[in-house]
């Protein structure tokens, strides 16, 4: 069955402080991965798409990585903002339904000052 | 900007009564997708348009309906809401279908149902 965990569940850190967000899946054949971030009562927006063959993608200050041979994925969010707290959801895709988007739970991040 | 705008953000109704909610897209993407997400849930795909052609997925309850008049809007009907179909509903759009084809989020609409 395709799935998608993240870890962990809650995560709260403090103002300019880095964190690590992780999520392992075991969706086949697989496609390619993304992180979203959503704002609570917001929809979710895009941060990283990677296919099979990146290993490293950035966007600002946040940084995924991908390794397909153990099938996890990585978010690393570097001096992190207030306006990080929100839910991170990593989510992948197989090749024969590239549209249906396998969700994971996400990672509820808060930031404290 | 392009965008993916829905209206209204915030949704009344009341038990049974039919309810409308609308997308529009400034992207000129082919596919138009509406998901509902519960409360601390991921979102569920209900149904997507390729152009004019329409897919329903297999567990979408006949009380969700959608059109899709032209590229830029589409509407999600709720024949007869229950309390159960309380949720926030999101489009979403793509240029494609397949491969690695970006899914572009508006802000959603927040449904109670009384």
């Amino acid at each position: 069955k395709n799935q998608v965990e993240q870890s962990p569940q809650s995560l709260i850190i403090l103002e300019g402080k880095n964190c690590t967000l992780q999520c392992n899946y075991t969706v086949s054949p697989f496609s390619n991965l993304r992180w979203y971030k959503q704002d609570t009562g917001r929809g979710p927006v895009s941060l990283t798409i990677m296919t099979f063959s990146e290993n490293t993608k950035s966007n600002g200050r946040y940084t995924a990585t991908l390794d397909a041979d153990t099938k996890q994925s990585s978010l690393h969010i570097t001096a992190s903002q207030l306006s990080d707290s929100a839910s991170y959801i990593c989510v992948v895709s197989a090749k024969d339904s590239s549209y249906k988007l396998i969700f994971g739970s996400g990672t509820r991040l808060l930031v404290r000052p | 900007d392009a965008m993916v705008i829905q209206n209204p953000r915030y949704q009344v109704t009341q038990f049974g009564k039919p309810v409308t909610l609308s997308c529009s897209q400034t992207l000129n993407h082919n596919v138009m997708y509406w998901y509902q997400q519960k409360s601390s849930q991921a979102p569920k795909l209900l149904f997507h348009y390729y152009d004019k052609d329409f897919n329903n997925e297999a567990d979408t309850p006949d009380n969700f309906q959608s059109r899709r008049p032209n590229t830029s809007f589409c509407f999600l009907d709720i024949r007869s809401p229950g309390l159960g179909d309380a949720a926030m509903y999101l489009c979403a759009t793509s240029r494609e279908l397949a491969g690695v084809a970006e899914q572009f989020f508006g802000p959603g609409t927040r449904l109670t149902v009384l």
